[in-house]
């Protein structure tokens, strides 16, 4: 069964420093989502993409975020200059399109800022 | 703001009884998901409902989605040691949108 892939599963960084989180969305599928979850907090939207351009962003994704659909297959989200709260479980989703409700979770990227 | 309320939070039950986890919300949802979340990992979905008043059956599992829809209830009949996890439910307030995510309802059965 087609999945969403997230690497890497664990990612320690220093305050400052840039990263980026890579996502293999289901093949056919059209639209991307990025979440993230601090820990034991709720599930929070970040941005979500289609054809190329973010269709929707959230007051979390400032500056700091960006993301690309580098080629046909990845899906990636970069914090250019990681900050300790943005510490968090970061969740790609996907879904087939727009008139599909489901939305596809992948296992999650564990981001620690020190 | 857009919120959804999950209750309870914590849930603690023996092998065998039924339960119902409660997702509540003041607006209107275009469809509402139900999740299974594990320590660690990403949010599996469980069912998707998107009609007022409908009901879905997964083996145990019954999920509603309320006649106005801005509600949802998960009921879980002869609850097992397997069904521990953290149940979310997520509404879309548009097609095509966002996810909002109530807080979880931790569920422990104990054999």
């Amino acid at each position: 069964e087609p999945e969403v892939t997230q690497t890497p599963s664990h990612q320690v960084t220093q305050m400052g420093q840039e990263v980026i989180l890579r996502c293999v969305p289901i093949s056919n599928h059209l639209y991307f989502y990025w979440y993230r979850q601090i820990l034991g907090q709720k599930v929070e939207f970040l941005v979500s993409f289609y054809n190329n351009e973010i269709s929707e962003k959230s007051e979390i994704f400032d500056d700091q975020f960006s993301v690309e659909r580098p080629d046909g297959s990845n899906f990636t989200l970069k914090i250019r200059s990681t900050k300790l709260e943005d510490s968090a479980m970061y969740f790609c989703a996907s879904k087939l399109q727009f008139f599909s409700y489901e939305q596809y979770f992948g296992p999650g990227t564990r981001l620690t800022v020190t | 703001t857009q919120l959804l309320e999950q209750s309870p939070q914590f849930l603690s039950i023996q092998e065998g009884e039924n339960l119902t986890v409660y997702c509540n919300s003041s607006s209107v949802f275009s469809s509402l998901q139900w999740y299974r979340q594990e320590p660690g990992e990403g949010p599996v979905l469980l069912v998707t409902v998107v009609t007022g008043g409908e009901v879905k059956k997964l083996k145990r599992l019954t999920f509603q989605f309320g006649d106005a829809r801005k509600d949802s209830s998960l009921h879980i009949t002869a609850a097992q040691p397997g069904d521990t996890g953290l149940y979310l439910c997520a509404g879309e307030k548009n097609q095509g949108g966002k996810l909002i995510f109530g807080q979880g309802t931790e569920l422990s059965v104990k054999p």
